[in-house]
């Protein structure tokens, strides 16, 4: 069972450009998080899906950032004119349904190291 | 303040015991977690508890919960050079929330 899928590892962008950090969650699992990692930082939430339906977008900054969940495929960060603040880590978490007894468990994919030049 | 605090560093020797402290302020949270990070990799979940539990033991793992001084505490049994990482604590209030996590604390495992 393959874990939490992201990709690209490791993304270099100049400013102004457009970043877009992809994730799939593990198998069977129906609902995403987003975190962003600044260095020596804490994961600060971001934003939190389920399949084609934005649940919390609390955490996301107003502009320039959009996330989705589509009904195939999988869930897209999109970060537009990219600014050096923008370097981080962005983490993608998947948790199971609620069906599933364990809703509560949240696990990580391996990051999106970010950085604009 | 941080919602979730922990003790930046911890070193240890390999073979002894490590306790790695968090305080959290949300007194309606019910889970807390214990992460795990190595170097450029993402984050393990090691263990939880719920809220209405004192303490929890996973093999080398101890969890202690003191909800009346909102401390949460994981101690690590026979502590090995490959636990060297950083260990986050973090809270969520039910199953679906999001997680708020401390800053981490770094544990420097000796030979």
């Amino acid at each position: 069972n393959a874990g939490v899928m992201q990709n690209p590892r490791h993304l270099v962008r100049r400013r102004g450009q457009e970043a877009r950090l992809r994730c799939s969650p593990m198998k069977g699992h129906s609902h995403v998080y987003w975190y962003r990692q600044l260095p020596e930082e804490g994961l600060k939430f971001m934003v939190y899906l389920q399949k084609e339906n934005i649940i919390d977008e609390s955490g996301m900054p107003k502009e320039r950032f959009s996330a989705e969940f589509p009904k195939e495929g999988p869930s897209i960060l999109r970060i537009q004119q990219v600014v050096r603040g923008d370097s981080a880590a962005y983490f993608c978490a998947s948790s199971p349904s609620l069906f599933s007894g364990r809703p509560y468990e949240q696990y990580f994919g391996p990051g999106t190291r970010l950085t604009v030049t | 303040g941080e919602d979730v605090e922990q003790s930046l560093f911890l070193s240890v020797r390999e073979g002894d015991s490590s306790v790695i402290n968090c305080t959290y302020t949300d007194s309606s949270s019910t889970y807390l977690y214990w992460y795990k990070q190595e170097p450029g990799a993402g984050l393990q979940l090691l263990t939880y508890i719920f809220s209405n539990m004192d303490m929890k033991q996973d093999q080398r793992l101890t969890v202690l919960l003191n909800k009346k001084d909102k401390h949460l505490s994981l101690r690590i049994a026979d502590t090995q050079t490959g636990d060297s990482a950083i260990y986050f604590c973090a809270e969520s209030i039910s199953g679906y929330s999001t997680l708020t996590f401390g800053k981490g604390t770094m544990l420097l495992v000796s030979p």
